[in-house]
């Protein structure tokens, strides 16, 4: 079975600092990939960031990069220079080639940035 | 603009009485999801969809139905059947490959009163 474990339930930054986000995930399957989503208070799911297990070199888009460790089965997120708007949830999500098309998700953590 | 929009954004149901959401997609892709959100709980699969007239059960499929006669159309039913139907429901969709992203719809909220 593949599980995805976000273990901070709740953080907080203060804005402009950087803030990284826990995930880790366990699958057998060697063809996978790693999503971060963000739920602001709106509850619309929007992809922060995606990352194909087969590159080694980690996903960056503007503020936001992950972290990930293969072998350790771990894929944070940092968020530098917070903003205001980056409150919400974050969840991360594991998507493998093999089973059906879900998306498995952790419970994710809630950010609130404090000005 | 292409996206993903779903309908009503919030519902209200009577206990037995079955009710259907909506979810309607102009990103041309294969694939469409429901999934259910309760609080503190990541996002769980209800059914997808791969192509027009197929569809497969998620995890949690029990007191639902759905139907795929338009791709650009997944709509969801939640029966009587359902015990606890209360939640958030979010529906997305993909390309044809399968580890293509999935984009979300904006969501409905279903109240059962």
């Amino acid at each position: 079975a593949q599980t995805v474990t976000q273990s901070q339930p709740e953080m907080s930054v203060q804005e402009a600092e950087t803030v990284t986000l826990s995930c880790t995930y366990d699958t057998s399957e060697n063809n996978y990939y790693l999503f971060w989503y963000k739920q602001p208070p709106s509850r619309q799911m929007i992809l922060v960031i995606r990352q194909e297990a087969y590159k080694q070199q980690n996903a960056t888009e503007n503020r936001f990069s992950v972290n990930f460790q293969k072998a350790a089965k771990s894929f944070s997120l940092k968020i530098s220079d917070s903003q205001l708007g980056d409150t919400a949830m974050y969840f991360c999500a594991l998507k493998y080639q093999g089973g059906s098309e879900k998306l498995v998700f952790g419970k994710g953590t809630k950010l609130t940035v404090n000005p | 603009d292409g996206g993903i929009t779903q309908s009503p954004k919030y519902l209200f149901r009577k206990e037995g009485q079955n009710v259907t959401l909506s979810c309607e997609q102009n990103l041309n892709h294969d694939a469409m999801y429901w999934y259910r959100q309760d609080p503190g709980q990541g996002l769980r699969l209800i059914y997808y969809s791969q192509i027009v007239n197929d569809f497969q059960k998620g995890d949690i499929a029990e007191g639902y139905s759905v139907s795929r006669e338009k791709k650009e159309s997944f709509p969801l039913t939640v029966t009587s059947a359902q015990k606890n139907p209360t939640a958030f429901y979010l529906c997305a969709s993909s390309g044809q490959f399968r580890l293509d992203t999935q984009y979300f719809g904006p969501g409905t909220r279903l109240t059962v009163l």
